[in-house]
């Protein structure tokens, strides 16, 4: 069955800190990745996803993961963090049409 | 130019009370999807609608889960004889095309629901 694994749950920096989140998924197959947020008090938005191309794939906010096939992961990042970008981060993968699988959830928070 | 919206915002009933959740998606998207959301256990897929039709159900809970959608638009979720693990955000999004894992997912506010 599919799963994605979000291995942090709670993540502390200040601002200007470099972000890694990592994600991991299990599925043998082709699979569709994305990244949404949730910003407090908001609702959930996509933020990036990849389907096919170059790996690397750039989202809003200067946000950007890459897909490593070998590895099953797709992981974010983001080189300077700020403040704003505290909130709560999902994985979620797909690989058919149908229902898409979310991570547990990382959340971010910044110091500012 | 609405978006995703969801009925009521918060919802606090007695346990063994039955509760229905309403969710409008954005004009036009034929697929609909629940999911709850519980402190600390990220999003869990419920169901999904493609027009008015459930091709998987296989994320809801128990049979007191059931959901619909009508003229494939609205959809109920509704929840009989509640129980305090039933307590969570239910969220509802929706995309609009039929390939639905090519389709960027619009989510609504969602609803808060406490059984007590």
């Amino acid at each position: 069955a599919q799963s994605v694994s979000q291995h942090n749950h709670h993540v502390i920096l200040s601002e200007a800190a470099s972000l890694e989140l990592g994600c991991n998924y299990s599925y043998g197959g082709t699979v569709n990745l994305f990244w949404y947020v949730q910003y407090p008090g908001q609702h959930l938005q996509l933020l990036l996803k990849y389907f096919s191309g170059d790996p690397l794939v750039k989202g809003i906010k200067g946000f950007e993961a890459e897909f490593i096939k070998s590895k099953f992961s797709f992981n974010l990042r983001k080189p300077s963090v700020q403040w704003s970008d505290t909130a709560e981060y999902f994985c979620a993968v797909t690989s058919s049409a149908s229902k898409i699988i979310f991570g547990s959830g990382t959340r971010l928070s910044i110091r500012p | 130019g609405a978006g995703v919206s969801q009925s009521p915002s918060n919802k606090v009933t007695e346990k063994g009370k039955d509760v229905e959740l309403r969710c409008d998606p954005i004009s036009g998207h034929t697929a609909l999807y629940w999911y709850r959301q519980s402190l600390g256990q990220g999003l869990e897929f419920l169901i999904y609608f493609q027009g008015n039709s459930a091709p998987d159900k296989s994320g809801l809970p128990s049979d007191r889960f059931s959901a619909e959608r009508t003229g494939g638009s609205v959809s109920t979720l509704t929840i009989q004889r509640t129980q305090q693990e039933d307590s969570a955000v239910y969220l509802c999004a929706s995309s609009p095309a039929i390939s639905v894992s090519y389709n960027e997912q619009f989510f609504g506010p969602g609803t808060r629901l406490t059984v007590l």
